[in-house]
């Protein structure tokens, strides 16, 4: 079965800096896909960005990048230029290339901003 | 509709009490997902619809869980004599298509705090 695990419960970054939110994941699958959410208080999850695992090229949007490791089974979201509004849970999740599409989700990431 | 919408936005009930949590998916998508959002944990998946049938209920707590989609659209997750442990964040998503498959990005609705008293 699919895991995935962040192992930093909260993180905290200074407005305009840089931050690494991490994930790790396990799978047997060669195709699948991840994705970074973030959850602020009013509980809508957004997606912030998505990397299907056949590419190699890392995903970027914006100031929202990934560095993915396919073989280290690595895909951590860096957050450039940190601003208030980032301020939120992050959830990295993983989804397969068959089947119900369903999304196996770790526990989250709680990132406060400092001004 | 422009987006998932789940209601109520927050409910309250007894232990024992049947509850039900109602999800509309955007207009056309005919995947949805339920999760269920427990304090401190990640979200975990319990019920997955194609039309109206729903051929993953794997995550399903317990028989008190069931789940329901009519006309494509709408769906019902009741849960029944409901316990302490039921109380959580319940969040509804849906897609377009699981087909499509490299297009096919869940769209999440607020979601609805149980609290089950």
């Amino acid at each position: 079965a699919q895991t995935v695990t962040q192992s930093q419960p909260e993180m905290s970054v200074q407005e305009a800096e840089t931050v690494t939110l991490s994930c790790t994941y396990d799978t047997s699958e060669s195709d699948y896909y991840l994705f970074w959410y973030k959850q602020p208080p009013s509980r809508q999850m957004i997606l912030v960005i998505r990397q299907e695992a056949y590419k190699q090229q890392n995903a970027t949007e914006n100031r929202f990048s990934v560095n993915f490791q396919k073989a280290a089974k690595s895909f951590s979201l860096k957050i450039s230029d940190s601003q208030l509004g980032d301020a939120a849970m992050y959830f990295c999740a993983y989804r397969g290339s068959s089947g119900t599409y369903k999304y196996i989700f770790g526990t989250g990431t709680r990132l406060k901003v400092l001004a | 509709g422009a987006g998932v919408s789940q209601s109520p936005s927050n409910k309250v009930t007894e232990k024992g009490k049947d509850v039900e949590l109602r999800c509309d998916p955007i207009s056309g998508h005919t995947a949805l997902y339920w999760y269920r959002q427990s304090l401190g944990q990640g979200l975990e998946f319990l019920i997955y619809f194609q039309g109206n049938s729903a051929p993953d209920k794997s995550g399903l707590p317990s028989d008190r869980f069931s789940a329901e989609r009519t006309g494509g659209s709408v769906s019902t997750l009741t849960i029944q004599r409901t316990q302490q442990e039921d109380s959580a964040v319940y969040l509804c998503a849906s897609a377009r298509t699981p087909l499509a498959v490299t297009k096919n990005i869940q769209y999440f609705g607020a979601g609805t705090r149980l609290s089950v008293l």
